[in-house]
């Protein structure tokens, strides 16, 4: 079936540090989208991209859509200590009815004040 | 505005235990429903997601099953719970027709003993 490599697995940073993630596949999405969650809570949207080559940006994030359509890459510019969490990437494919929405396995971020 | 129901937050079952966890959306109508699995520490896994009335896709075997009786009501159930279907599951939706993010509800932490 279809898989999202995410790396890295988890990251520790210093308070100000910009952090980078990504996510690869070998299957074609026509959407990427970042989640964060918060521990005992469900994933909360970050950034969300339509096109292939989109870049976009939401405060200090900053997502883009590769343009072979099977990568993703989120930034974080300045990390603060509620920057805290688990990052998850998602692609989202056309199926029969409907889409199907896949995630990467997170990468756990801790920031250090 | 749609809101997504999931309950109940916490449960502690005994092994060959049955199982029944509930999911409604409200606000929206034929809805993509899905159920996702989070072990510790780790990604979510999708289950099942369903794009209408019946109509229901397993992505990995194993000891559940998930059943949409209603539009807009999705249930995971088990007739004899494993020790290894402990975890943190989240029921998600998406809207029908267009590239769009996928909404969680805030899931329930399954503790099988």
């Amino acid at each position: 079936g279809q898989q999202l490599n995410q790396s890295p697995q988890s990251m520790f940073i210093q308070e100000g540090e910009d952090v980078s993630m990504n996510c690869t596949s070998s299957s074609i999405f026509n959407t990427w989208l970042w989640y964060k969650q918060d521990p005992g809570e469900g994933p909360v949207l970050l950034i969300a991209l339509y096109k292939a080559g989109e870049l976009t940006s939401n405060g200090r994030l900053t997502a883009q859509f590769g343009i072979t359509r099977k990568d993703s890459f989120l930034n974080i510019s300045a990390s603060i200590p509620s920057d805290v969490g688990i990052y998850f990437c998602a692609g989202q494919s056309r199926e029969a009815g409907g889409f199907k929405t896949i995630f990467g396995a997170g990468t756990r971020l801790f920031v250090k004040a | 505005s749609q809101t997504i129901h999931q309950w109940p937050a916490t449960l502690v079952q005994p092994v060959g235990s049955p199982l029944s966890l509930e999911c409604t959306v409200e606000g929206t109508s034929n809805p993509n429903l899905y159920w996702y699995r989070q072990a510790a520490g780790r990604g979510l896994q999708l289950l099942f997601y369903s794009v209408g009335i019946g109509q229901i896709s397993s992505e990995v075997p194993q000891n559940l099953s998930a059943s949409r009786p209603q539009d807009r009501q999705f249930i995971l159930s088990s007739k004899k719970l494993l020790l290894s279907d402990s975890g943190f599951y989240l029921c998600a939706w998406t809207r029908v027709g267009a590239d769009t993010e996928a909404f969680f509800g805030q899931g329930t932490r399954l503790t099988v003993v």
